[in-house]
């Protein structure tokens, strides 16, 4: 079956760059979606098709693709921005949905 | 504003078949390519994609829950179901339905329900 891999965890200091990335062979043909997940929240969409951000996202949001490997940036990372990070995206037939194991971004 | 609302049981037990509704007030079922998933979530694990069906009733299920999973919807009351048989211990999770934005080709998750826990335990 196929798979999205991701970090476990990320850490980055207020102010920094965080980068999450998330790698599937069928990246390079379908696109990948990003959620934040906050406790006891549900998910919410912050990046869709690679790179575009959702109304409402901050501009410290972007999202950038190459082979098979898509990386979710967060720049000048706030407080509020920790949270679970999950990528999503389809199999090579667009048939069946796959999310990544998560990512734990911690704000030191 | 969209919002999706989870409904069904807090409470199953082993062997029994879950029923889960999704109701989606604020946009039709049979809008062109409109679609509602559901996904799960496991105490402190990751985001699981189960199924989605659209508007024109096509419908995926997870490839390894397939044989336990049926999804339906009913344009008229705005409903999606879904039922899951056989439930054990390991399908404690919330249970979380999403929609689908109308766009030919994607599959990803737009407004989300705020997900309702099911516990399985006898």
């Amino acid at each position: 079956s196929y798979e999205l891999t991701q970090p476990p965890s990320v850490s980055v200091s207020p102010g920094q760059t965080a980068r999450i990335t998330c790698s599937g062979d069928a990246l390079p043909k379908q696109y990948a979606y990003w959620y934040q997940q906050k406790p006891g929240q549900a998910p919410v969409l912050v990046m869709y098709k690679d790179n575009e951000r959702p109304s409402g996202i901050p501009e410290r949001f972007s999202g950038s693709s190459s082979g098979t490997k898509v990386t979710l940036t967060i720049s000048g990372v706030q407080a509020e921005d920790e949270a679970d990070y999950y990528c999503q995206s389809s199999d090579s037939s667009a048939t069946y949905v796959v999310f990544g194991g998560g990512t734990k971004l911690t704000v030191l | 504003q969209v919002t999706l609302k989870e409904s069904g049981p807090v409470l199953v037990k082993p062997t029994e078949t879950l029923t889960l509704t999704c109701t989606v007030p604020e946009f039709s079922l049979s809008n062109a390519r409109m679609g509602v998933s559901w996904i799960r979530q496991p105490p402190g694990k990751a985001l699981e994609w189960l199924a989605h069906i659209f508007s024109n009733d096509e419908k995926s299920y997870s490839t390894s829950l397939n044989s336990r999973l049926t999804i339906s919807k009913d344009t008229s009351t705005g409903q999606v179901v879904l039922t899951m048989t056989n439930m054990d211990p390991v399908d404690t999770a919330t249970y979380y339905c999403a929609r689908i934005p109308p766009t030919y080709g994607e599959c990803y998750f737009d407004y989300w329900g705020q997900g309702t826990l099911v516990t399985v335990s006898s």
